[in-house]
């Protein structure tokens, strides 16, 4: 499967710890994404990465929360001190460079903090 | 926040009628998207039209773009059980084009 995976599919944590997801990218793809996404809504844009560099950030992402790509494949996402509003679907998504922005997105990675 | 919205929040139809959903965003955009999402999985990307189209078919889809009126519609002929999902635009910002926005969705429920 050539697709974008995501570890673990779901998690679930007491308010406090800290997770880490990992993203991997199809291969070929320079840009990633990551999304978060709660019942009944659409994904929230989080941040986004070309190769090794973040250039962007939302302002949803506290400063609980960190991303990297290290060496521009795969990516991971960490979130410290959880809280019970963490609780979403986490979204990576990967594309390919130029000016079409079709994104190809993982299964998804769903966090339950309690 | 949300950039694109989506109308109706929830659609339900009988197995071989139409279905039409429509979106409207507030800035000025490179290109509007259309993804599709099952219960509890991922997005599937399902069409693009760039801010110079006014309509692109893919199969069974139709999708329009007015820019005057910040607004696209997406039509799903002929549909099926199968296309019961979540259906979801999003736009990127013409001066940052790297920020897609979502909206909240069209639930549509396709009965056999």
């Amino acid at each position: 499967d050539t697709g974008v995976s995501q570890d673990p599919r779901h998690k679930i944590t007491k308010r406090g710890q800290n997770v880490t997801f990992r993203c991997d990218p199809i291969s070929e793809h320079n840009r990633l994404y990551w999304y978060r996404q709660t019942l009944g809504q659409g994904p929230e844009f989080l941040t986004y990465f070309q190769n090794e560099a973040q250039l962007e950030k939302s302002r949803l992402l506290s400063d609980r929360f960190s991303a990297e790509r290290p060496k521009g494949s795969f990516s991971t996402l960490e979130i410290q001190r959880t809280e019970q509003g963490d609780s979403a679907m986490y979204l990576c998504a990967s594309s390919p460079d130029g000016t079409v922005r079709e994104q190809y997105f993982g299964p998804g990675t769903r966090l339950t903090v309690t | 926040s949300q950039q694109g919205e989506e109308d109706p929040q929830a659609l339900s139809i009988q197995e071989g009628e139409n279905a039409t959903m429509n979106c409207s965003y507030k800035t000025s955009i490179n290109n509007l998207q259309w993804y599709r999402q099952n219960s509890g999985r991922g997005l599937v990307h399902l069409i693009l039209i760039r801010s110079n189209e006014r309509e692109k078919h893919s199969g069974r889809l139709r999708v329009t773009l007015d820019t005057s009126k910040k607004s696209s519609s997406l039509l799903i002929t002929a549909s099926r059980a199968a296309d019961t999902a979540s259906y979801f635009c999003a736009t990127d910002r013409s001066y940052n084009n790297n920020d897609m926005r979502f909206g909240a969705g069209t639930r549509l429920t396709v009965k056999p």
